[in-house]
């Protein structure tokens, strides 16, 4: 059950884009189409973003996009906004039938 | 609309127990997996437990295992951690998060709690 690594930060121009990688192994993100990423302010719950890798539930703007190759997923935020500065988190769906989470990005927006 | 209240958290010294508890509502409760996810202070998320509709399954991280149970009534639409043998590292806001979006799943979650603080200290 180790954690998936992410990079603890990164930042953006407004109107850049971003890509925040998430890197696993085979007994989780290369082996399952099962990667979510999750979006965290200060003080508040985490949102879920994406889902089943590059799905977007309801009401996330289509700024925001995943994709995976092998081990490693990714997300990408297009057109940065000062509002999508936040930590986020990726998770997969692991061999152990159980779920882990990345160690989190903070993404600053300059 | 989707929500979930956490509450049960507090001050606790180390080796004493605790029970959280999640009230949901606006949703079919009984149709969807169930998670506690934490956060340490400053940290980031880790999956603590989860279980299905049933209760005929339910799975922990080995920091937990023995220490913590899961549980859930859904006659009450409520979902519960009792947390014994606490520990100092256990010290964590925890947060009370539906499986989604689909019924079978237990690795997302698209709806979450606000979350309740848990300080175990002496």
């Amino acid at each position: 059950q180790s954690a998936l690594t992410q990079p603890a930060s990164v930042s953006g121009s407004p109107g850049q884009s971003i890509t925040i990688s998430c890197t696993g192994t085979s007994s989780d993100v290369g082996g399952y189409n099962y990667v979510s990423w999750y979006q965290q302010h200060p003080g508040k719950a985490p949102k879920l973003m994406i889902y089943d890798v590059s799905s977007r539930p309801s009401g996330v703007s289509n700024r925001f996009s995943g994709s995976k190759s092998g081990n490693t997923a990714s997300l990408t935020i297009s057109g940065l906004q000062a509002e999508d500065e936040a930590d986020y988190y990726c998770s997969s769906y692991t061999s152990s039938d159980t779920p882990v989470f990345g160690g989190g990005t903070k993404l600053t927006v300059l | 609309e989707v929500q979930l209240v956490e509450s049960g958290g507090g001050l606790v010294q180390p080796g004493g127990s605790l029970r959280l508890s999640c009230a949901a509502s606006g949703l079919r409760f009984s149709s969807y997996w169930m998670t506690w996810v934490r956060q340490a202070p400053g940290k980031g998320l880790e999956w603590v437990a989860n279980m299905n509709q049933d209760g005929s399954e339910r799975y922990y991280v080995d920091s937990v295992k023995g220490r913590f149970s899961i549980s859930r009534d859904n006659a009450k639409n409520s979902l519960y951690l009792q947390m014994n043998s606490l520990r100092a590292d256990d010290t964590a806001v925890y947060y009370c998060a539906k499986g989604g979006p689909r019924t079978t799943t237990k690795e997302t979650f698209d709806y979450w709690g606000q979350g309740t603080l848990v300080t175990v200290s002496s």
